[in-house]
């Protein structure tokens, strides 16, 4: 799996976008990118996942340049309620089982 | 949340007693896992299922054995516990390898 370097903490205001890069510089050409969201005390949640380009849901934006050697999870309008830690994790999950292993992640304390 | 139970949710143990957590899926999954937490270790995967009675192991397998014998029903079971084994475990069911759903977590304690 390719490794992944992304920012041991953030903080950010209520209201505020929130944006966490992620760098992936040896990521494979059948890998695709995922996010998850743990909240304290609480297992991980997935929260996205996208291959390149832009992709967005309820949650979340997921922003992946052409070259896909990063990725940015973008929040909009953060609320103290998304304080947590939030995991970029790549693989290959085309075919076959793939583990996702979790690094450090990024702690984002959003304040009042 | 995503049909997914862990019991116990808190256990407290003696050094070499065996323990086994249990894993509850309502949501048909194919995939489940297990996972411990332990700070500074982030999440480890220490065994999985990718259909019933079908199970390999993670990186942290060893002390640990798993059992999956109804598509619903994913158990973990620590032989004989040991203080290393102290830790947050969770279990987590998907469809899917990279979308995983995680259950509430079972925290143990071997003294």
């Amino acid at each position: 799996l390719a490794k992944t370097t992304q920012p041991i903490s953030m903080d950010s205001y209520e209201g505020q976008e929130v944006n966490i890069t992620c760098s992936h510089n040896n990521i494979a050409t059948n890998d695709y990118i995922t996010w998850y969201q743990q909240f304290p005390s609480q297992g991980p949640r997935f929260i996205i996942q996208g291959y390149k380009t832009k992709v967005t849901n309820e949650v979340a934006s997921l922003f992946i340049p052409a070259d896909r050697k990063s990725s940015t999870l973008s929040l909009p309008r953060v609320s103290l309620s998304d304080t947590a830690v939030y995991y970029c994790l790549v693989g290959d999950f085309s075919g076959g089982y793939n583990k996702l292993i979790f690094g450090a992640g990024t702690r984002l304390a959003v304040h009042p | 949340d995503a049909g997914i139970t862990q019991s116990p949710r808190h256990k407290v143990t003696e050094t070499g007693t065996p323990v086994t957590l249990r894993c509850h899926q309502t949501e048909n999954h194919r995939y489940m896992y297990w996972y411990r937490q332990d700070p500074g270790h982030g999440l480890r995967l220490i065994h999985y299922s990718y259909g019933v009675k079908d199970t390999d192991k993670g990186e942290v397998s060893d002390g640990y054995s798993v059992s999956r014998s109804k598509t619903e029903d994913f158990l973990l079971t620590l032989e004989s516990a040991t203080s290393s084994q102290t830790s947050v475990y969770f279990c987590a069911i998907g469809p899917v390898t990279y979308e995983q759903y995680f259950g509430p977590g079972t925290r143990l304690t071997v003294t």
